[in-house]
Parts: structure tokens; C-alpha cells; sequence
């Protein structure tokens, strides 16, 4: 099991340029989750899917903030336009179903210049 | 979801238990406690949750006090590899969200 796979692992960006991050699921797994992290904000949850729906995104920030999840085996998050302030460590993370253990990724480091 | 309360920081010998406590005084009935741990530049890794019994894994031991306001998760043998950042959650059962708060840095030194 390769478990729950980022790609890429940092990104470097102008602001004003559209920014996609991707996400492969561990197989099998049902709810896929974006979290951003910070050093002034923490860990926050951004969205959530449940069998590729989203159910909850009143994490994301703001209209320049889309994720998409069109099959069980794949999710993006799109930041159009960018901005410096955008910059964070991006986690995708997975869980089986409702109630059990989320399995994080290693994330992608996007810095916005 | 119940608010957790835990220290900022701790420090450990290598191979002395860790325990770091949490707080979690207004947890109901429903709510799972849930342990993350975060090495610097990785995602946040699983280590263990619990309803009400005492639980213990091959990562840790975690103990649940009889009214559920409080726990602590005991790392037996503590090692350099254990430095990380530590979090307490409180969990509903019938949601998927886990919300992350500032967590406790634990640092163990040889």
C-alpha cells in the first residue's frame, strides 16, 4: 500500500497564476479530506468528500478555492488566482469510512511569490 | 466537537516514558478521543483513539479517566524518532470532520 499520494511535493508560483494540487486516495478508501497548514493558523480543514460528494466545504477560504473529486481514485484543488497569502503545506488525507483513522499524505509546500 | 486542552511543549529522556496529557472537559457522550503525532515536514500520522476503556497499540498506551474529561497518551519508551508535535481531538462518532488544535511539542533528548 502505497498510501495516500500528493503530487507534487512543492510548487513555486507568481501570484496571479493557477495553482492545482493533486491527490490519489489509498484504494478502497471512501472520504477524502484537504486540510492547509500554517504556522499562524495551524491545521485547518478546508473540504471534505464522501463517495466523491462533497459534504462539508465551509473551510475554504474563499471563492478562489475549488476541489473537485470525478472519481474514486483521484481529487485536485485549484487556487485561481494565487496569492502570497496562499502559501502553506497542503495535506490530502483519506479515511475508510465514517468514524475511522484518517491516513495522511506528505503534502504539497506551495509557495506563492 | 469538544475543545481539547494540552500543554505547549514537553521534554523526555530517551527511553523513559512520555506522558502527555489532554484536557477535554466538555467531551459527551459520543465523542472518541483521537491521537495524531506530526514529524516535522510530514503529514500527521495515527496513533490510537478510545471511547471510555483503556486502549494500548504497538505506538502507545492511552488512558481515558472514568467521568472522559481528561487522557493521556503514554509513549512506554520514548525515542529520539518521537520528537514531534502531538495532538489531542475530540471526535463525534457519526462525523467525518477532525479539527487539529495547537497540540503539544514534544521533544525527547538522549
Amino acid at each position: 500500500d502505497a498510501g495516500v499520494i500528493q503530487s507534487p511535493r512543492h510548487e513555486v508560483t507568481e501570484m496571479g497564476q493557477e495553482v492545482t494540487l493533486r491527490c490519489k486516495p489509498i484504494s478502497g478508501h471512501n472520504s477524502l479530506f484537504w486540510y492547509r497548514q500554517t504556522m499562524m493558523r495551524g491545521l485547518e480543514l478546508l473540504i471534505y468528500f464522501n463517495n466523491n460528494v462533497p459534504i462539508d466545504d465551509s473551510g475554504m477560504p474563499e471563492d478562489r478555492f475549488s476541489a473537485k473529486m470525478p472519481n474514486a481514485s483521484f481529487s485536485t484543488l485549484k487556487i485561481q488566482p494565487s496569492e502570497p497569502r496562499d502559501s502553506a503545506v497542503y495535506f490530502c488525507a483519506t479515511q475508510t469510512t465514517l468514524g475511522t483513522p484518517l491516513h495522511f499524505g506528505n503534502g504539497t509546500r506551495l509557495t506563492v511569490t | 466537537d469538544a475543545k481539547t486542552t494540552q500543554p505547549p511543549s514537553m521534554d523526555c529522556a530517551e527511553g523513559r516514558a512520555a506522558n502527555l496529557p489532554c484536557n477535554h472537559s466538555t467531551i459527551s457522550g459520543n465523542e472518541y478521543v483521537y491521537w495524531y503525532r506530526q514529524i516535522h515536514s510530514q503529514g500527521p500520522q495515527y496513533i490510537i483513539h478510545g471511547l471510555k476503556n483503556n486502549e494500548t497499540n504497538e505506538m502507545a498506551s492511552l488512558i481515558i479517566t472514568e467521568d472522559r474529561k481528561s487522557s493521556t497518551l503514554i509513549l512506554p519508551h520514548a525515542t529520539l524518532r518521537d520528537t514531534a508535535v502531538y495532538y489531542c481531538i475530540v471526535r463525534s462518532y457519526n462525523t467525518d470532520k477532525l479539527i487539529f488544535g495547537t497540540g503539544t511539542r514534544l521533544q525527547v533528548f538522549p
